[in-house]
């Protein structure tokens, strides 16, 4: 099993761009979750989906971003444009089949530096 | 919605010590409670969870307890070593959803 997938592991962009953040959850999986971490905020949840379905998004930080799974092996955060406030390592998650106590799995995570 | 709160935020101790961390929730409906490590540059895994049909639970040098009535869980090190040093967050669970609620983290150091 390769586990979560996460590309790319580090970007540097300039504040204004659009940056896209890719994940490929575990095979099998059903549910995604993006995560945000600084020092500040710490492990922040923005969104998760359920089937490819957005159940969550209350912890998208503003319009700026936006978040797709347009299948069960492949799922993206887009934040446009981007501010240096944007900067900090964003992880994925997935888990199994739903019900109690299923273990999230965590990507390597991207850290994101907008400049 | 649901509410973790942690303690302390930072604890050091010496190696063979024990460490303790402590949590508490707000949602009585929490009945999952994972808790993950994470070191540094790495991203967080899980170590060990507990469910609310259970009062404790070991795993070697780790156990986790929890008590519903008063909503707060904790995690135990036993005999601690250097490796044991990383950041340490707890989280709680509703029964049917997926979403997690972590706490703010502990950051744990093992003095040689």
């Amino acid at each position: 099993d390769a586990g979560v997938i996460q590309s790319p592991r580090h970007e540097v962009t300039e504040m204004g761009q659009e940056v896209t953040l890719r994940c490929k959850p575990i095979s099998g999986h059903n549910s995604l979750f993006w995560y945000r971490q600084t020092m500040m905020r710490g492990l922040e949840l923005l969104i998760y989906f359920n089937n490819n379905v957005p159940i969550d998004d209350s912890g998208m930080p503003e319009d700026r971003f936006s978040a797709k799974m347009p299948n069960a092996s492949f799922s993206t955060l887009k934040i446009q444009p981007s501010e240096p406030r944007d900067s900090a390592v964003y992880f994925c998650a997935s888990s199994g089949r739903g019900g109690v106590g299923d273990t999230q799995y965590f990507g390597p995570g991207t850290r994101l530096t907008v400049l | 919605g649901e509410n973790v709160e942690q303690h302390p935020s930072t604890l050091s101790v010496q190696e063979g010590d024990s460490a303790v961390i402590k949590c508490t929730y707000s949602d009585s409906a929490s009945n999952y409670f994972p808790w993950y490590k994470q070191e540094l540059g790495k991203r967080p895994q899980l170590i060990i969870d507990i469910r609310s049909n259970v009062g404790e639970k070991k795993d070697q040098r780790i156990a986790v307890t929890l008590n519903k009535t008063a909503k707060h869980f904790s995690l135990h090190i036993t005999e601690t070593q250097p490796e044991d040093s990383a950041v340490y967050f707890c989280a709680a669970s509703i029964s049917s959803y997926q979403k997690v609620t972590f706490g703010t983290g502990t950051k744990l150091q093992v003095i040689p």
